[in-house]
């Protein structure tokens, strides 16, 4: 089956910089993507990392290492605006998109 | 605008009745995904589709059925079977599901049931 791990809950200043981990089990692995989903809305997608290394979108980036199945997100400058759940989710050849149980960040003042 | 549509927002149904969530597409989008999501939950499977005329089921089929006549739709219905069919459900489309080259999922704006 597929599985993924990522902490429950983080807290953080505003102006600091935070790291989201995700550790994923999956066969047939494409690649991992994270998506942001603020209070009762939907999740809007983030980035996507298929090969290993660091992809780097304005204050967000996202890393990828295939051979230890472990990504993390990185938010940097954080603001009072980035307060959401933070979702990872991992592609396969199954065709399914499974996602983790999400990370809760807290940003304060 | 292209989009991905859910109707209704919010939905009341009385215990053991069917009802059916309707989620519409205009991206061209060849696959489409139903999530479910309870209270401070992560996302879980229910059905999704590659391709018109087939679906497959996901991590908790049981109770639900769907169907995929057209491209741009992908009806989710919720059946008397479900036990706790309460939730906050979310349709999501990807432009070629199963494939490496699909990096995104869109998704609509959910829709909240709630069974009384």
């Amino acid at each position: 089956g597929q599985s993924l791990e990522q902490p429950s809950e983080v807290t953080a200043v505003e102006g600091a910089i935070v790291q989201i981990n995700c550790t994923y089990q999956t066969s047939g692995f494409y690649g991992l993507s994270w998506y942001q989903q603020h209070d009762g809305g939907a999740p809007t997608f983030l980035s996507y990392n298929a090969l290993d290394g660091l992809e780097e979108t304005g204050r967000f980036s996202s890393f990828l290492s295939r051979s230890d199945s472990y990504g993390y997100l990185l938010l940097q400058e954080l603001q009072m605006k980035d307060s959401a759940s933070y979702f990872c989710a991992v592609s396969s050849n199954t065709g399914k998109l499974i996602f983790g149980q999400g990370t809760t960040l807290q940003v304060k003042p | 605008d292209g989009g991905i549509t859910q109707s209704p927002k919010y939905l009341f149904r009385k215990e053991g009745q069917n009802v059916t969530l309707s989620c519409e597409q205009n991206l061209n989008h060849d696959a489409m995904y139903w999530y479910r999501q309870d209270p401070g939950q992560g996302l879980r499977l229910i059905y999704y589709s590659q391709i018109v005329n087939d679906f497959q089921k996901g991590d908790i089929a049981e109770g639900y059925s769907v169907s995929r006549e057209k491209k741009e739709s992908f009806p989710l219905t919720v059946t008397s079977a479900q036990k706790n069919p309460t939730a906050f459900y979310l349709c999501a489309s990807s432009i070629l599901g199963g494939t490496p080259g699909d990096t995104e999922a869109f998704f609509g704006q959910g829709t909240r049931l709630t069974v009384v």
